[in-house]
Order: C-alpha cells, then sequence, then structure tokens
C-alpha cells in the first residue's frame, strides 16, 4: 500500500519562499510510469493543480503557477519536493502531494498540510 | 484550460433519496472524467473514473455517466456517510481541473 506524507513548515512569511516534501512510502518513487504532483486548497473552497513531475525529473507546471514554482525529487530519499516562491496570503492553503498513471486520476494523496502565509 | 463548471453548488437531500449532480466542461474531454468525495479534514477520496467506472470498494449505489463535456454522478439512495463535497475532475489535458465542487448536505 503505497502511502505519500507532507512535510515542511506550517507558517511562511509574505514574499518568502514555501518549501515542502513529500516522502513516498510502500513503493519506490522510480517504479512504473506514475506521476507525483501537488495539489492544493484553500480553505473552503476547490481544489488547484499545482504541477507533476516524474522520476526523471520532468516536470509539467500550471501555467497560472509557473513563474513561481520549482519541484524536484530525490529518488535516493524517495521524496519528491516543492518550491512556491513570493508567496503572499492567497497561497496559504493545504497542500496535497499525489500520485497518479498517465490518462488516469489520482489514486493516492497525502493527508494534506496546512500552509498559512502570514507576518 | 479545461472549466469544470459542477451544479448545483449546494444539495439539500433526505436521507434514503436520489442525488443527481451535473458537471459540464468548457471543452471535450472524452470519457476521461473523474468523481471524487471530499470528508471535512481528508483528502479527497476517488470514486468514479473514465466517467463511468467505480474505482476499487466503492458501493454500487454510486454511478457515473457521460462523455465529452456532460457528466452526471448519481447516488441512488443516499446513506448518512455520503453527506460531503463531491468534485468533478477532468485528467483529459493539463492542466488538469476540478469543478468547483457540490456541497450534499442533509434535508
Amino acid at each position: 500500500q503505497v502511502q505519500l506524507q507532507e512535510s515542511g513548515p506550517g507558517l511562511v512569511k509574505p514574499s518568502q519562499t514555501l518549501s515542502l516534501t513529500c516522502t513516498v512510502s510502500g513503493g519506490s518513487i522510480s517504479s512504473g510510469s506514475y506521476y507525483w504532483s501537488w495539489i492544493r486548497q484553500p480553505a473552503g473552497k476547490g481544489l488547484e493543480w499545482i504541477g507533476r513531475i516524474f522520476a526523471s525529473g520532468s516536470t509539467n507546471y500550471n501555467p497560472s503557477l509557473k513563474s513561481r514554482v520549482t519541484m524536484s525529487v530525490d529518488t535516493s530519499k524517495n521524496q519528491f519536493s516543492l518550491k512556491l516562491s513570493s508567496v503572499t496570503a492567497a497561497d496559504t492553503a493545504i497542500y496535497y502531494c499525489a500520485r497518479y498513471s498517465n490518462s488516469a486520476p489520482i489514486d493516492y494523496w497525502g493527508q494534506g498540510t496546512l500552509v498559512t502565509v502570514s507576518s | 484550460e479545461i472549466v469544470m463548471t459542477q451544479s448545483p453548488a449546494t444539495l439539500s437531500v433526505s436521507p434514503g433519496d436520489r442525488a443527481t449532480l451535473s458537471c459540464r466542461a468548457s471543452h471535450s474531454v472524452s470519457s476521461k472524467s473523474a468523481w471524487y468525495q471530499q470528508k471535512p479534514g481528508q483528502a479527497p477520496r476517488l470514486l468514479i473514473y473514465d466517467a463511468s467506472t467505480r474505482a476499487t470498494g466503492i458501493p454500487a449505489r454510486f454511478s457515473g455517466s457521460g462523455s465529452g463535456t456532460e457528466f452526471t454522478l448519481t447516488i441512488s439512495s443516499l446513506q448518512s456517510e455520503d453527506f460531503a463535497v463531491y468534485y468533478c475532475h477532468q485528467y483529459n489535458d493539463w492542466p488538469r481541473t476540478f469543478g468547483q465542487g457540490t456541497k450534499v448536505e442533509i434535508k
């Protein structure tokens, strides 16, 4: 059973960089043709796709966030990471990491981690 | 970006009644649509994928239909545990997108 767990600071100051890591257990991040993604959800609102990364390191980002997003993968630690720069209060949300296969919906989600942007 | 529009925003239903949720895509997504259920404090749970296929362990009272731009999730007889927010999702095009959600509440 694959499990994903987000970790990182719960509070980030405006204009700084939000950094989160997702640790994958129960399976190798390098095995199979899976995409590893970040999705966020502001309180009481809907879900927004941030980006995806393949084990090879190739990435795709949501055009709306592309200028501020960087994703990376560390196969030796079975982890992938998100950096979102120049954050504002609008970036306050629950951040989920997730896994899916090409042409398939997400099958595994992390539990989510709340990140608040505030001074 | 493909916009997924769900209706209604809130659906008030009595336990045991039927619930019908709708989702419209701004462009065709073929059958690459899914439905998720989300309860407070939890990650979304996959109910339906490929428009009409139930995910593993999902009860038969949940069914999905549609293709192209129009999709429907039907819950045939609402149970207490079904009161939640439901999201439609397209995975035919990048970026993948979700609808804004339909809250199913107790009438």
